[in-house]
Protein backbone atom coordinates (compact mmCIF):
# COMPACT_ATOMS: atom_id res chain seq x y z
CA UNK A 1 0.00 0.00 0.00
CA UNK A 2 1.37 3.38 -1.04
CA UNK A 3 1.60 5.80 2.23
CA UNK A 4 2.55 9.28 2.28
CA UNK A 5 3.94 10.93 5.43
CA UNK A 6 4.98 14.55 5.33
CA UNK A 7 7.26 16.05 8.58
CA UNK A 8 6.79 18.30 10.36
CA UNK A 9 2.73 18.66 10.22
CA UNK A 10 3.18 22.27 11.88
CA UNK A 11 6.38 24.34 11.41
CA UNK A 12 6.38 28.32 12.65
CA UNK A 13 9.33 29.76 11.95
CA UNK A 14 10.83 33.12 11.63
CA UNK A 15 11.05 35.21 8.64
CA UNK A 16 14.47 35.49 7.20
CA UNK A 17 15.20 32.05 8.18
CA UNK A 18 15.62 28.64 6.33
CA UNK A 19 13.75 25.52 6.65
CA UNK A 20 13.12 22.30 4.95
CA UNK A 21 10.02 20.37 4.86
CA UNK A 22 10.16 16.09 4.43
CA UNK A 23 7.93 14.05 2.45
CA UNK A 24 8.08 10.38 2.63
CA UNK A 25 6.81 7.60 0.99
CA UNK A 26 6.33 3.87 1.03
CA UNK A 27 6.43 2.17 -2.62
CA UNK A 28 8.70 3.58 -5.50
CA UNK A 29 6.41 6.15 -7.51
CA UNK A 30 6.44 7.40 -11.01
CA UNK A 31 6.01 11.13 -10.03
CA UNK A 32 6.49 13.05 -7.26
CA UNK A 33 4.11 16.62 -6.79
CA UNK A 34 4.22 19.22 -4.12
CA UNK A 35 0.66 21.81 -3.84
CA UNK A 36 0.12 24.72 -2.33
CA UNK A 37 -2.95 25.84 0.26
CA UNK A 38 -3.27 29.46 1.50
CA UNK A 39 -6.37 28.98 4.26
CA UNK A 40 -9.62 29.32 2.69
CA UNK A 41 -8.35 29.02 -0.88
CA UNK A 42 -7.81 26.47 -3.68
CA UNK A 43 -4.59 24.43 -4.42
CA UNK A 44 -1.68 25.51 -6.44
CA UNK A 45 0.32 23.35 -7.87
CA UNK A 46 4.39 24.01 -7.32
CA UNK A 47 6.59 21.68 -8.71
CA UNK A 48 6.57 18.06 -10.57
CA UNK A 49 9.62 15.95 -9.84
CA UNK A 50 10.17 12.38 -11.82
CA UNK A 51 13.85 11.42 -11.71
CA UNK A 52 15.82 10.53 -8.96
CA UNK A 53 18.04 14.09 -8.09
CA UNK A 54 15.50 16.21 -9.63
CA UNK A 55 15.78 19.51 -8.11
CA UNK A 56 13.76 22.29 -8.78
CA UNK A 57 13.29 26.11 -7.77
CA UNK A 58 10.98 28.92 -7.54
CA UNK A 59 11.82 32.01 -5.82
CA UNK A 60 12.32 31.26 -2.22
CA UNK A 61 11.23 27.22 -2.86
CA UNK A 62 13.72 24.51 -4.03
CA UNK A 63 12.16 20.89 -4.23
CA UNK A 64 14.51 17.59 -4.30
CA UNK A 65 13.77 14.28 -5.10
CA UNK A 66 15.89 11.17 -3.67
CA UNK A 67 14.11 8.25 -5.36
CA UNK A 68 16.46 6.15 -3.61
CA UNK A 69 15.53 7.05 -0.12
CA UNK A 70 12.03 7.86 -1.47
CA UNK A 71 12.74 11.38 0.21
CA UNK A 72 11.61 14.57 -1.17
CA UNK A 73 12.35 18.00 0.33
CA UNK A 74 10.97 21.05 0.25
CA UNK A 75 13.70 23.67 1.07
CA UNK A 76 12.26 27.34 2.47
CA UNK A 77 14.88 30.55 1.68
CA UNK A 78 14.87 33.24 3.92
CA UNK A 79 11.35 32.70 4.64
CA UNK A 80 8.53 35.91 4.32
CA UNK A 81 5.36 36.41 5.53
CA UNK A 82 3.37 34.96 2.25
CA UNK A 83 5.12 31.55 2.17
CA UNK A 84 2.65 31.05 4.86
CA UNK A 85 0.58 28.11 3.87
CA UNK A 86 -0.18 24.43 3.89
CA UNK A 87 2.30 22.40 1.85
CA UNK A 88 1.08 19.25 0.65
CA UNK A 89 3.30 16.66 -1.63
CA UNK A 90 1.90 14.01 -3.23
CA UNK A 91 2.69 10.47 -5.00
CA UNK A 92 1.59 8.76 -8.29
CA UNK A 93 2.01 5.26 -8.77
CA UNK A 94 1.08 4.75 -13.03
CA UNK A 95 0.90 1.40 -12.37
CA UNK A 96 -2.21 2.13 -9.40
CA UNK A 97 -3.19 4.84 -11.23
CA UNK A 98 -3.24 6.49 -7.81
CA UNK A 99 -2.67 9.88 -6.13
CA UNK A 100 -1.75 9.66 -2.63
CA UNK A 101 -1.69 12.86 -0.77
CA UNK A 102 0.51 13.61 2.38
CA UNK A 103 -1.11 14.49 5.21
CA UNK A 104 0.65 18.62 4.50
CA UNK A 105 2.73 20.93 6.48
CA UNK A 106 1.01 23.74 7.59
CA UNK A 107 3.76 26.67 7.50
CA UNK A 108 3.36 29.58 9.38
CA UNK A 109 5.83 32.32 8.86
CA UNK A 110 6.22 34.81 11.91
CA UNK A 111 7.61 38.43 11.05
CA UNK B 1 -7.65 33.22 -11.38
CA UNK B 2 -6.33 29.71 -12.77
CA UNK B 3 -8.82 29.89 -15.42
CA UNK B 4 -10.76 26.95 -13.81
CA UNK B 5 -14.29 27.14 -12.70
CA UNK B 6 -16.36 25.77 -10.35
CA UNK B 7 -20.43 25.86 -10.02
CA UNK B 8 -21.70 25.93 -7.32
CA UNK B 9 -19.18 27.62 -4.71
CA UNK B 10 -21.20 25.91 -2.16
CA UNK B 11 -23.76 23.59 -1.81
CA UNK B 12 -26.35 22.34 1.31
CA UNK B 13 -28.40 19.91 1.17
CA UNK B 14 -29.49 16.82 3.02
CA UNK B 15 -28.81 13.06 3.58
CA UNK B 16 -29.89 10.60 0.76
CA UNK B 17 -30.16 13.35 -1.61
CA UNK B 18 -28.15 14.20 -5.12
CA UNK B 19 -26.15 16.96 -6.25
CA UNK B 20 -23.82 17.49 -9.85
CA UNK B 21 -20.92 19.27 -9.50
CA UNK B 22 -19.49 21.12 -12.28
CA UNK B 23 -15.96 22.06 -13.31
CA UNK B 24 -14.80 24.07 -16.35
CA UNK B 25 -11.79 23.85 -17.46
CA UNK B 26 -8.81 26.31 -18.90
CA UNK B 27 -9.16 26.63 -22.69
CA UNK B 28 -6.98 24.27 -24.23
CA UNK B 29 -6.71 21.75 -21.05
CA UNK B 30 -7.94 18.21 -21.74
CA UNK B 31 -7.31 16.12 -18.82
CA UNK B 32 -9.70 17.00 -15.95
CA UNK B 33 -8.87 16.08 -12.10
CA UNK B 34 -11.17 15.61 -9.26
CA UNK B 35 -10.18 16.08 -5.39
CA UNK B 36 -11.69 15.90 -1.69
CA UNK B 37 -10.96 17.67 0.81
CA UNK B 38 -12.26 16.33 4.16
CA UNK B 39 -10.81 16.86 7.74
CA UNK B 40 -11.23 13.62 8.00
CA UNK B 41 -9.67 11.99 5.06
CA UNK B 42 -7.57 14.60 4.04
CA UNK B 43 -6.95 15.09 0.66
CA UNK B 44 -8.17 12.48 -1.90
CA UNK B 45 -7.76 11.53 -5.58
CA UNK B 46 -11.34 10.76 -6.68
CA UNK B 47 -10.94 10.48 -11.01
CA UNK B 48 -9.46 11.69 -13.81
CA UNK B 49 -10.75 12.43 -17.41
CA UNK B 50 -8.68 12.94 -20.87
CA UNK B 51 -10.24 14.46 -23.45
CA UNK B 52 -13.98 12.78 -22.87
CA UNK B 53 -12.23 9.23 -21.73
CA UNK B 54 -11.90 8.09 -17.67
CA UNK B 55 -7.80 7.57 -17.05
CA UNK B 56 -7.67 6.88 -13.98
CA UNK B 57 -10.12 5.74 -10.68
CA UNK B 58 -8.62 6.94 -7.69
CA UNK B 59 -10.92 6.98 -3.84
CA UNK B 60 -14.47 7.30 -5.86
CA UNK B 61 -17.09 5.72 -4.06
CA UNK B 62 -19.20 3.74 -5.90
CA UNK B 63 -22.43 6.02 -5.04
CA UNK B 64 -19.98 9.03 -6.79
CA UNK B 65 -19.86 9.16 -10.57
CA UNK B 66 -18.27 11.47 -13.16
CA UNK B 67 -18.33 12.23 -16.82
CA UNK B 68 -16.35 14.56 -19.20
CA UNK B 69 -18.13 16.03 -22.14
CA UNK B 70 -17.59 16.60 -25.68
CA UNK B 71 -16.83 20.23 -24.77
CA UNK B 72 -14.55 19.29 -22.21
CA UNK B 73 -16.36 20.39 -19.32
CA UNK B 74 -16.50 18.02 -16.20
CA UNK B 75 -19.84 16.96 -14.15
CA UNK B 76 -19.17 15.16 -10.67
CA UNK B 77 -22.49 13.42 -9.43
CA UNK B 78 -23.18 12.36 -5.95
CA UNK B 79 -25.90 10.38 -5.00
CA UNK B 80 -27.54 8.68 -1.78
CA UNK B 81 -25.47 11.43 0.08
CA UNK B 82 -24.31 10.40 3.72
CA UNK B 83 -22.99 13.24 6.36
CA UNK B 84 -19.89 11.95 5.70
CA UNK B 85 -19.42 13.19 2.21
CA UNK B 86 -19.42 16.92 3.48
CA UNK B 87 -16.34 18.04 2.13
CA UNK B 88 -14.73 20.56 -0.63
CA UNK B 89 -14.37 19.15 -4.01
CA UNK B 90 -11.91 20.74 -6.23
CA UNK B 91 -11.51 19.76 -9.82
CA UNK B 92 -8.14 20.87 -11.44
CA UNK B 93 -7.09 20.88 -15.80
CA UNK B 94 -4.09 20.42 -17.34
CA UNK B 95 -3.14 20.64 -20.55
CA UNK B 96 -1.94 17.37 -21.31
CA UNK B 97 -2.67 13.52 -21.24
CA UNK B 98 -1.38 12.67 -17.97
CA UNK B 99 1.73 10.32 -17.21
CA UNK B 100 2.84 10.79 -20.92
CA UNK B 101 3.77 14.05 -21.80
CA UNK B 102 6.58 16.48 -20.80
CA UNK B 103 6.01 17.21 -16.97
CA UNK B 104 4.85 20.89 -18.30
CA UNK B 105 1.96 19.71 -19.42
CA UNK B 106 0.97 17.48 -16.11
CA UNK B 107 0.93 21.20 -14.03
CA UNK B 108 -2.59 21.09 -13.00
CA UNK B 109 -4.54 24.39 -12.65
CA UNK B 110 -6.85 23.90 -9.94
CA UNK B 111 -10.24 25.84 -9.52
CA UNK B 112 -11.82 27.37 -6.33
CA UNK B 113 -13.79 24.84 -5.37
CA UNK B 114 -16.94 23.82 -4.05
CA UNK B 115 -18.11 23.29 -0.65
CA UNK B 116 -20.98 20.72 0.36
CA UNK B 117 -22.60 20.08 3.41
CA UNK B 118 -24.56 17.39 4.06
CA UNK B 119 -27.07 17.72 7.25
Amino acid sequence: ELKVEQNPLFLSMQEGKNYTIYCNYSTTSDRLYWYRQDPGKSLESLFVLLSNGAVKQEGRLMASLDTKARLSTLHITAAVHDLSATYFCAVLKTSYDKVIFGPGTSLSVIP
Amino acid sequence: DSGVTQTPKHLITATGQRVTLRCSPRSGDLSVYWYQQSLDQGLQFLIQYYNGEERAKGNILERFSAQQFPDLHSELNLSSLELGDSALYFCASSVGKPYLTQLKQETQYFGPGTRLLVL
